[in-house]
């Protein structure tokens, strides 16, 4: 069975801060894909990243970076410097090709 | 706007009344699924398409549930004799799958509360 863990509830920073949230996730799959989601307050979820079980490269995209570690079953997303905006929950899923599974989320509070 | 719509935003019915909901995915994508949410907890799948094809349906949470993609376009989800667990929000997704696994786009969703 395919799980994904987001032990981190509620998150609250200070604007500037940088900010970690952790995603752990199991399934006995060989093939398999990870994502990112951001659910602001308006409700929509916005993609922010897909990665492969094959690559383990991290990624950063502007402020955000990903840290993937198959050893440790882990995807983790950081933002630096965070900013108000960056308000928001935010999910992690896991998908063996049709069978999409998220984790129950993080909300992130930044303060000014 | 080119991305998925859905209709209703927003739907407040009462106890044993039947609802649908709508999903308009972006255009070219061959996918469409449907999940729920509740207070606090990510997305949960309910179903998918293929085009016209409903290619998983065991995990719509009861026969009252039933979801339909006639021409491979939009899609409907009903919920027949509605009851109060099943306020939630309902979300589509559209994705276009191509090699590998797709990429889900979500919709705004649809907010039921039934009294």
């Amino acid at each position: 069975a395919q799980k994904v863990t987001q032990a981190q509830t509620e998150i609250s920073v200070v604007e500037k801060e940088d900010v970690t949230l952790d995603c752990v996730y199991e399934t006995r799959d060989t093939t398999y894909y990870l994502f990112w989601y951001k659910q602001p307050p308006s409700g929509e979820l916005v993609f922010l990243i897909r990665r492969n079980s094959f690559d383990e490269q991290n990624e950063i995209s502007g402020r955000y970076s990903w840290n993937f570690q198959k050893s440790t079953s882990s995807f983790n997303f950081t933002i630096t410097a965070s900013q108000v905006v960056d308000s928001a929950v935010y999910f992690c899923a896991l998908s063996n090709n049709n069978d999409m599974r998220f984790g129950a989320g993080t909300r992130l509070t930044v303060k000014p | 706007d080119t991305g998925v719509s859905q209709n209703p935003r927003h739907k407040i019915t009462k106890r044993g009344q039947n609802v649908t909901f709508r999903c308009d995915p972006i255009s070219e994508h061959n996918r469409l699924y449907w999940y729920r949410q509740t207070l606090g907890q990510g997305p949960e799948f309910l179903t998918y398409f293929q085009n016209e094809a409903q290619l998983e349906k065991s995990r719509l949470l009861s026969d009252r549930f039933s979801a339909e993609r006639p021409k491979g376009s939009f899609s409907t989800l009903e919920i027949q004799r509605t009851e109060q667990g099943d306020s939630a929000m309902y979300l589509c997704a559209s994705s276009f799958v191509g090699m590998g696994t797709d990429t889900q786009y979500f919709g705004p969703g649809t907010r039921l509360t039934v009294l």
